[in-house]
């Protein structure tokens, strides 16, 4: 158990909807990531929050943002969804902004109808 | 841009039998490493890392990594392996010291062990 929690565990939904999905960190990190693992595009990063100020950008989409809110905890919102966001999202923590190791939580699998 | 190379997607190794994953890294200044594994319908866990300072590092479950800055390699090892090991195995990269663009993760190797 790393000590990040994800919820939900699975999440079932149709093209066009909304979704928010949260990640808790370990306790006492500041850094909280999201990565989409997919069987096309394998593990990328998507956004990176610290300490409630957005940090990196990687290959996230418009329709997707995140924050993270005064406990820390974030959010991850997917919206106008479409077939091809089905994946698996994880949300990692870290103690510090930079050069630190990612902690991953078990993921929220998301499925697209 | 960074990037990592897993050359193999499977590997198949008899129990107690042993292993070495390859990874193969490009990255423009120096480099964090990690390998993770997840087992299916998990998470992702960290095995070991390498920061810097001895090239030969120690992680859970027996595992072992080295980094040769010159092959720009950064291989997973393990004396013996046991049917549990059965997982994918992913190797990832990061900034050192003040980058925050997030691990860049390989493919990914099935692992799969024979009785």
């Amino acid at each position: 158990d790393s000590g990040v929690t994800q919820t939900p565990k699975h999440l079932i939904t149709a093209t066009g909807q909304r979704v928010t999905l949260r990640c808790s960190p370990r306790s006492g990190d500041l850094s909280v990531y999201w990565y989409q693992q997919s069987l096309d595009q394998g593990l990328q990063f998507l956004i990176q929050y610290y300490n409630g100020e957005e940090r990196a950008k990687g290959n996230i989409l418009e329709r997707f943002s995140a924050q993270q809110f005064p406990d820390l905890h974030s959010e991850l919102n997917l919206s106008s969804l479409e077939l091809g966001d089905s994946a698996l999202y994880f949300c990692a923590s870290s103690d510090r902004a930079a050069g630190d190791t990612q902690y991953f939580g078990p993921g929220t699998r998301l499925t697209v109808l | 841009a960074q990037s990592v190379t897993q050359p193999d997607i499977h590997i198949t190794v008899s129990e107690g039998a042993s292993l070495e994953l390859r990874c193969n890294y490009s990255y423009g200044a120096t480099p964090y490493l990690f390998w993770y594994v997840q087992s299916p319908g998990q998470g992702l866990q960290l095995l070991l890392k390498y920061f810097s300072g001895d090239t030969l590092v120690q992680g859970i479950k027996g595992f072992e990594a080295e980094f040769k800055r010159s092959q720009s390699s950064f291989n997973l090892r393990k004396p013996s392996v046991h049917w549990s090991d059965a997982a994918e195995y992913f190797c990832a990269v990061g900034a050192a010291g003040g980058g925050a663009d997030g691990l860049t993760f390989g493919k990914g190797t099935h692992l799969i062990i024979q009785p």
